[in-house]
């Protein structure tokens, strides 16, 4: 079955630099979810769309930002990167946000600032 | 306090036992509840989702749900070295726009040892 892809994998930056990580959800699935996982962290909520439209927000820094496009893939940009920003960067899609749609992740994309 | 709150390990059980993991949270409108097991490095794996007060089976897998304590447990029976993993509790914001908000517990890592 098809899964949630995000690219790339492993992505390493300067600080100050800027990332932008890419995640195609599941087909048909209208929803998304970014959550930022730091080493020995559980992750953490950062944004969601659904239906092309920012449904919630997190603990997002105002540096990040995020859209979901027309083909419902969705990208983070982050910019002035920082070495606290170095973490797990999961996206997750789930059908609809009703209760209870249960969120399948993608594999992740580790972000090393240096 | 931490909104979800998981049984400090780490967790070790034999081969063949009957492993229990823990969970509490703090939000009484919570209406969604999730584990999920993760492998170093690797994203989420949703095991088990449960919405509804008591128990639910899905093969070696048990989740109870008791609303009135805010309390939801995950069991493996039988657990083999491959369940070996850290295991996520998370439960679904009640207030937001976005049921896949998700709230996540530290995680409770278990060893199943031959």
């Amino acid at each position: 079955a098809a899964g949630v892809i995000q690219s790339p994998r492993h992505l390493i930056k300067e600080k100050r630099e800027t990332a932008t990580l890419k995640c195609y959800p599941i087909p048909r699935h209208d929803t998304v979810y970014w959550y930022q996982q730091g080493p020995g962290q559980d992750p953490q909520f950062l944004i969601s769309f659904y239906e092309k439209m920012q449904s919630d927000k997190g603990s997002i820094p105002d540096r990040f930002s995020a859209q979901q496009f027309s083909d419902y893939h969705s990208e983070l940009n982050m910019s002035s990167l920082e070495l606290g920003d170095s973490a797990l960067y999961f996206c997750a899609s789930s059908l609809g946000t009703a209760t209870g749609s249960p969120l399948h992740f993608g594999n992740g994309t580790r972000l090393t600032v240096t | 306090q931490k909104e979800v709150e998981q049984n400090s390990g780490p967790l070790s059980v034999p081969e063949g036992a009957i492993a229990s993991l823990n969970c509490t949270y703090s939000d009484r409108g919570s209406q969604s509840f999730f584990w999920y097991r993760q492998y170093s490095g690797k994203s989420p794996e949703l095991i088990m989702f449960i919405y509804s007060n008591g128990d639910k089976e899905d093969g070696r897998f048990t989740a109870q749900l008791n609303k009135a304590s805010q309390y939801v447990s995950l069991l493996i029976r039988d657990s083999q070295p491959s369940d070996s993993a850290t295991y996520l509790c998370a439960v679904g914001d009640a207030g937001g726009t976005s049921y896949g908000k998700l709230t996540f517990g530290q995680g409770t890592i278990l060893t199943v040892h031959p």
